[in-house]
């Protein structure tokens, strides 16, 4: 059974660090893209990065890019998500998912989510 | 923001037929990326319910239905139940942003 689950999450004040982590069993993780999406309170969901298997790759939506990094750790089957100059605006839950294996194939297995709160 | 445009909410009564649609541009849809449907039952984590465009995964009833045409998809939901009361969300791939992009979403009430 796929499971992923996430971690890290919390309170932080604005210019902030956080780091997410996601655990990952029940599939071949490195053989898979993995990606983040998070979803603010009352609003839909929003795709945040992903990678590619052996890290090679990563891609990030405008609003994070140069703020988080996306990593993964193929021996720990573990994503990460470092997360830097924290915004009110990134106050979220922030799901860790599991990328299709075709390609551009969507996410097909998602974790429950950990929440960010960016607040003073 | 999100590039593809949904309408927020779709009502029906049970046993009757919806569809949401999912409007995109030439460089998301049009440009033939696949679509791909979530379904997130209230306090609950995103589930796929159409991938590719039309097919569902195992375990997914044929009530659900997905289709594309030119620069939008929908999904249509026949025979409304009640436990299809859940937000739905349209998922694609844009080549300009170089990333996945989600719908606005909508909110499917059974009256």
């Amino acid at each position: 059974e796929v499971q992923l689950v996430e971690s890290g999450g919390g309170l932080v004040q604005p210019g902030g660090s956080l780091r997410l982590s996601c655990a990952a069993s029940g599939f071949t993780f490195s053989s898979y893209w993995m990606s983040w999406v998070r979803q603010a309170p009352g609003k839909g969901l929003e795709w945040v990065a992903n990678i590619k298997q052996d890290g090679s790759e990563q891609y990030y939506v405008d609003s994070v890019k140069g703020r988080f990094t996306i990593s993964r750790d193929n021996a720990k089957n573990s994503l990460y998500l470092q997360m830097s100059s924290l915004r009110a605006e990134d106050t979220a839950l922030y799901y860790c998912a599991r990328d299709a294996d075709t390609p551009y194939g969507g996410t097909d297995y998602w974790g429950q989510g950990t929440l960010v709160a960016v607040s003073s | 923001q999100s590039v593809l445009t949904q309408p927020p909410s779709v009502s029906g009564a049970p046993g009757q037929r919806v569809t949401i649609s999912c409007t995109g541009s030439s460089s998301n849809i049009g440009a033939g990326y696949d679509v791909h449907w979530y379904q997130q039952l209230p306090g609950t984590a995103p589930k796929v319910l159409i991938y590719g465009n039309t097919n569902r995964p195992s375990g997914v009833p044929d009530r659900f239905s997905g289709s594309k045409s030119g620069t939008s998809a929908s999904l249509a939901i026949t025979g409304l139940q009640a436990e299809d009361e859940a937000d739905y969300y349209c998922q694609s791939y844009d080549s300009s942003l170089s990333g996945y992009v989600f719908g606005t979403g909508t909110k499917v009430t059974v009256l």
